[in-house]
């Protein structure tokens, strides 16, 4: 079984500072790591994933992630916020197998002040 | 290249009513995946259809049913309506032996039960 705990629901930063939204899994099986967005009234789109390739990973707008085992965490980074970054952000988690369930955190609310 | 897209974006029903809900995958995907998300919570999994079969099941009741069709599209049905299953439907589709499987979601359906 796969589960992830986000920390912090809520993270305010102020424009142009980093972002560090945090993500731990617990996963039976080498896992494949994602993070979504979502902005108000829409669904979740991809900002990045890991798939047991690279352990850091780029993905889009800016953000990365870097897969740390020892740890099992797979925080978000960003070196400068944007006010556009203002969303929901879910970390998932998925095992192997031909089944693509993805198991969601509840999430973090980043908010960008100016 | 259209992604997800999903009907109704907005219902209102009341208690004991049933509700479908349709879904057209991305172009190129032959699995659907949907979610359940409810306010302030992250996508919970409902089912996920593969060949027009149920291939994984999340832990929800029999209410829940869903069926997909030979152009891969998909519907939701929950019967007798409870006011907790007032959430927001997210619909996924993958293609099914491409690596991870990625997700790509739709905009959702946005269910009200009074």
């Amino acid at each position: 079984a796969q589960s992830v705990t986000q920390l912090g629901s809520h993270v305010s930063v102020s424009e142009g500072a980093l972002v560090l939204l945090r993500c731990n899994y617990s996963s039976s099986v080498p896992p494949y790591l994602f993070w979504y967005v979502q902005y108000p009234n829409q669904g979740l789109q991809l900002l990045l994933k890991y798939t047991s390739a690279a352990t850091l990973v780029k993905g889009i707008n800016g953000f990365e992630a870097e897969f740390k085992k020892s740890e099992t965490s797979f925080h978000l980074t960003k070196p400068s916020a944007h006010m556009s970054d203002a969303a929901e952000y879910f970390c998932a988690v998925r095992g192997g197998g031909t089944a693509s369930k993805l198991t969601f955190g509840t999430g973090t609310r980043l908010q960008v002040t100016l | 290249d259209a992604g997800v897209t999903q009907s109704p974006t907005h219902l209102i029903k009341t208690r004991g009513q049933q509700v479908t809900l349709r879904c057209s995958p991305k172009s190129g995907h032959d699995t659907v995946s949907w979610y359940q998300q409810a306010l302030g919570q992250g996508p919970q999994f409902i089912f996920q259809y593969y060949e027009e079969e149920e291939r994984q099941r999340g832990n929800f009741p029999d209410r829940f049913s869903g069926h997909q069709f030979p152009n891969y599209s998909s519907e939701l049905n929950v019967n007798a309506l409870l006011l907790g299953d007032s959430a927001l439907y997210l619909c996924a589709s993958s293609q099914t032996g491409t690596g991870a499987n990625v997700l790509t979601f739709g905009a959702g359906s946005r269910l009200t039960v009074l």
